[in-house]
């Protein structure tokens, strides 16, 4: 089946940086990929999404990024804020979720 | 609009018991899932369903059943709760390119 995985488990940044979470996956046929944000102890919540035929897109203070050469997304947040602070998951269709990514913001 | 409604939030169970786990959406969505979250963990496909009378394994079904009769809800029926069984449990409903997730059932099986 898919195989979803992210690279960092982890990541901490100071309010005002930009963040970039990272996200591999294996199936190259996948056609669109989506961005969720789960807060604690709260369901996923959509933010972005991106088609294959596409490599770029943004949203408000988010962008996403497709390469699907090397089959790598990557999420940027720009002057993150505390609000931030989630586990940020990427998933091809919404049906294959991998480990996830927890962005910690500190002041 | 209430989106995806989930019931309980909470529950504790018995090692042995059942329970069924009530998810309802209001968006006339054809496609409806069912995930558990372990902590520290992503979400896992347990069941899915394309429509109403239609319904498939995920990557962990054991132990679990679903029935989807109408368009609006997909219960999850645990039969005999096993302490593995303990996580969060989300159900979400599919848009035409957005999941809507409901706010979790926390099950604990002692």
């Amino acid at each position: 089946g898919e195989s979803v995985g992210l690279h960092l488990p982890t990541l901490s940044v100071q309010e005002g940086d930009n963040s970039i979470i990272n996200c591999a996956y294996s199936n190259s046929a996948s056609d669109y990929f989506i961005w969720y944000k789960q807060e604690s102890g709260k369901g996923p919540q959509f933010i972005i999404d991106i088609r294959s035929n596409m490599d770029k897109r943004q949203g408000q203070r988010v962008t996403v990024l497709l390469n699907k050469t090397v089959k790598h997304l990557s999420l940027q947040i720009a002057a993150t804020q505390p609000g931030d602070s989630a586990v940020y998951f990427c998933a091809p269709e919404a049906l294959n979720f991998g480990k996830g990514t927890s962005l910690l913001v500190t002041p | 609009n209430a989106g995806v409604t989930q019931t309980p939030k909470f529950r504790i169970l018995k090692i042995g018991q059942s329970m069924t786990l009530q998810c309802t959406q209001d968006m006339n969505h054809n496609y409806m899932y069912w995930y558990r979250q372990d902590p520290g963990m992503g979400l896992k496909l347990i069941y899915y369903s394309v429509g109403a009378g239609i319904t498939d394994k995920g990557e962990v079904p054991n132990g679990y059943n679903v029935s989807r009769s109408t368009t609006e809800d997909f219960p999850l029926r645990l039969e005999l709760a096993a302490p593995s069984q303990t996580s969060v449990y989300f159900c979400a409903s599919l848009g035409d390119t957005e999941a809507f997730f409901g706010q979790g059932t926390r099950l604990t099986v002692v």
